[in-house]
């Protein structure tokens, strides 16, 4: 069965601090696909990043930056220099590449000015 | 462009109606998922159509809950029968890509269904 984990529920933080958010998943499949996704309170989840099972790079994109570690079974999620616009829900997701899109239960982030 | 749009916003039923949510995809757009987003949760599969061919419905709760997409384009779920454990944000999402989740989806704002 696949899972995805996001322990953190809520986080706080203070504008210009980095922010970590943690993401565990199980699955069984050698092919599989990972996703990072922002829910704002306007409510569409917006996408962040994709990245397949045979890529473990890690990614950076501006302030946004992503840690694949297959060994164990970890995709974390740091912002850097957080800012009052990265408030938010944000969602890890697991897919096998057929139908479905396993999500976590998500991790809210405040961040303070 | 426009995005993924969904109406009602905000609906409203008391337990036993019948409730009606649409989603309009980005034009174009092949794949269209439903989801169902409990308080405090992440998004959860309800069921997928490629065209008008619903491919997959495993995640549909129950036989109250139905869905079509008669054109390949707009998307209806209906909830017959509403209950309390209905109450939840209905999510439509689409993608350019067929069959497959390898891709982003694009989501809508959701429908916020209250059962009184």
């Amino acid at each position: 069965a696949q899972k995805v984990t996001q322990a953190q529920t809520e986080i706080s933080v203070v504008e210009k601090e980095d922010v970590t958010l943690d993401c565990v998943y199980e699955t069984r499949d050698t092919t599989y696909y990972l996703f990072w996704y922002k829910q704002p309170p306007s409510g569409e989840l917006v996408f962040l990043i994709r990245r397949n099972s045979f890529d473990e790079q890690n990614e950076i994109s501006g302030r946004y930056s992503w840690n694949f570690q297959k060994s164990t079974s970890s995709f974390n999620f740091t912002i850097t220099a957080s800012q009052v616009v990265d408030s938010a829900v944000y969602f890890c997701a697991l897919s096998k590449g057929g139908f479905k899109t396993i999500f976590g239960a998500g991790t809210r982030l405040f961040v303070k000015a | 462009g426009a995005g993924v749009s969904q109406s009602p916003r905000y609906k409203v039923a008391k337990r036993g109606q019948d409730v009606a949510l649409r989603c309009d995809p980005i034009s174009g757009h092949v794949s269209l998922f439903w989801y169902q987003q409990a308080l405090g949760q992440g998004p959860e599969f309800l069921t997928y159509f490629q065209n008008e061919a619903q491919l997959d419905k495993s995640g549909l709760p129950s036989d109250r809950f139905f869905a079509e997409r008669p054109e390949g384009s707009v998307s209806t779920l209906k909830i017959q029968r509403t209950q309390q454990e209905d109450s939840a944000v209905y999510l439509c999402a689409s993608s350019d890509q067929p069959y497959r989740t390898t891709y982003e989806q694009y989501f809508g704002p959701g429908t916020r269904l209250t059962v009184t």
